[in-house]
């Protein structure tokens, strides 16, 4: 079955505590990104990757960053959480960057 | 920068009704549209996607039009259910200047309530 996963789904960790969060794609897709939604404010794009190797930011990088070294991975990390940073987020990839977006489920992230 | 709107935020309806959601745009420089469902707390599940150079996409009881001269796009629901019960998204993909870029911006969605 084609799909985004995320993990994990669901996230408690304390402030300053490095974590990342695996998203991964079966679809041989190029293009991946991480949103993050928030109540009042809707999802915003935090990184995305064109290809392997090929990230930049979004339009919220800060506190993040992102690695792909397989086409299939795109990882997310906070290597220092805070408690803003507490939010619902997303994976999402397509084939390339203009065409139909597929999302992963959704990782819930407290930060206290 | 492209900016989506969605109207209305919420909506609620008795079952059986027919109703129609709206999103717009501000810049008509897009490759294509996308609605999505998000039930509570979950991921997003794609619906229709329009191509730019596309009038409309119609699947079981959902039918969405785009009008891109416009920055209009509207997903009308035929006979609704309880089941229908979820958050709308609307997601126009923007091309970016200079580039073959494109990206994802989202409206902030419809709230929809279905009730027996």
């Amino acid at each position: 079955e084609a799909q985004v996963t995320q993990n994990p789904r669901y996230l408690i960790t304390v402030t300053g505590k490095k974590l990342t969060v695996t998203c991964s794609q079966n679809m041989n897709h190029e293009y991946m990104s991480w949103y993050r939604q928030d109540p009042g404010l809707g999802l915003r794009q935090i990184y995305y990757s064109m290809n392997v190797e090929v990230t930049d930011k979004g339009d919220v990088p800060e506190g993040y960053k992102v690695s792909r070294k397989e086409k299939r991975n795109f990882p997310l990390i906070l290597e220092s959480p805070s408690p803003n940073q507490t939010s619902l987020y997303f994976c999402a990839s397509s084939l390339v960057s203009n065409t139909e977006a597929f999302f992963g489920q959704g990782t819930r992230l407290t930060v206290v | 920068k492209q900016e989506v709107t969605q109207i209305p935020a919420a909506l609620s309806v008795p079952e059986g009704e027919n109703l129609v959601l709206n999103c717009s745009f501000t810049d008509s420089a897009i490759y294509n549209l996308q609605w999505f469902r998000q039930d509570p707390g979950k991921g997003l599940t794609s619906l229709l996607l329009i191509q730019s150079s596309q009038r409309e996409q119609t699947s079981g009881r959902l039918n969405a039009s785009l009008d891109k001269s416009s920055g209009r796009s509207t997903l009308y629901i035929a006979a609704s259910q309880p089941g229908d019960s979820a958050t709308y998204l609307c997601a126009a993909r923007a091309i970016d200047r200079g580039s073959t870029l494109g990206r994802l911006y989202f409206g902030r969605g419809t709230q929809l309530t279905v009730w027996p």
